[in-house]
């Protein structure tokens, strides 16, 4: 029972390019978000879904895209990288009673 | 004003101290409330949820002000592994597992 995947661990990309981030549960939960954490802050939220085939925007979503066909995976979609989005990306699963659970956290950089 | 806001620190206590935090978050109307520690480039882990009658788990103990809006966390004989950031989060009121995160605190116990 691995809980929260999240691939690749660490990533460089250079301006433009675009890539995603995997995130694979397999605790069967609905509920699943993505967040973003700059150096020194909290965390902030960009997506999130409540089930397969539902997706709804958090607090800064520009720049990024999601998709959730399958309970188990919830990808998020960077277009055209930009500097701004140099961070530590976290996916993280809803336990019940708004309990999260986090997985390792995807670091990226954008030169 | 910050919706959770935070002491960022740091708190630099020895072994066996007693520490607390504060937090204080600006929507009345916000539901849950929970403390995750983070240590250095991990992900968050939920600490403990945070009752309005207060709640202890071990050394820690935390407490909700619902009047003055605001949430402690105390911990108590601290051990070196006590060392990490600790984060204020509370949720939506309107949005279900919609979390809203503190900047956080950063606690390092020495010997």
């Amino acid at each position: 029972n691995a809980g929260v995947t999240q691939t690749p661990k660490f990533r460089i990309l250079k301006i433009g390019q675009s890539m995603t981030l995997q995130c694979t549960q397999d605790m069967n939960h609905n509920y699943m978000y993505w967040y973003r954490q700059d150096p020194g802050m909290g965390l902030k939220l960009i997506y999130y879904s409540v089930g397969a085939g539902i997706t709804d925007k958090g607090e800064v979503p520009n720049g990024y895209n999601v998709s959730r066909s399958t309970t188990e995976d919830f990808p998020l979609r960077l277009e055209l990288a930009a500097p701004s989005q140099t961070s530590v990306y976290f996916c993280a699963i809803d336990s019940g009673y708004n309990e999260q659970f986090f997985g390792p956290g995807t670091r990226l950089t954008v030169l | 004003r910050k919706e959770v806001e935070q002491d960022p620190g740091p708190f630099n206590v020895p072994e066996g101290a007693t520490v607390a935090f504060n937090c204080t978050y600006s929507n009345s109307a916000s539901q849950s409330f929970f403390w995750y520690r983070q240590d250095c480039r991990k992900e968050p882990k939920l600490l403990m949820s945070v009752y309005s009658s207060g709640n202890e788990d071990g050394r820690f103990t935390a407490q909700l002000n619902r009047a003055s809006q605001y949430i402690s966390l105390l911990i108590r004989d601290s051990k070196l592994s006590d060392s990490a950031t600790y984060l204020c989060v509370v949720t939506s009121s309107t949005s279900y597992g919609k979390l809203t995160f503190g900047q956080g605190t950063i606690l390092t116990v020495h010997p």
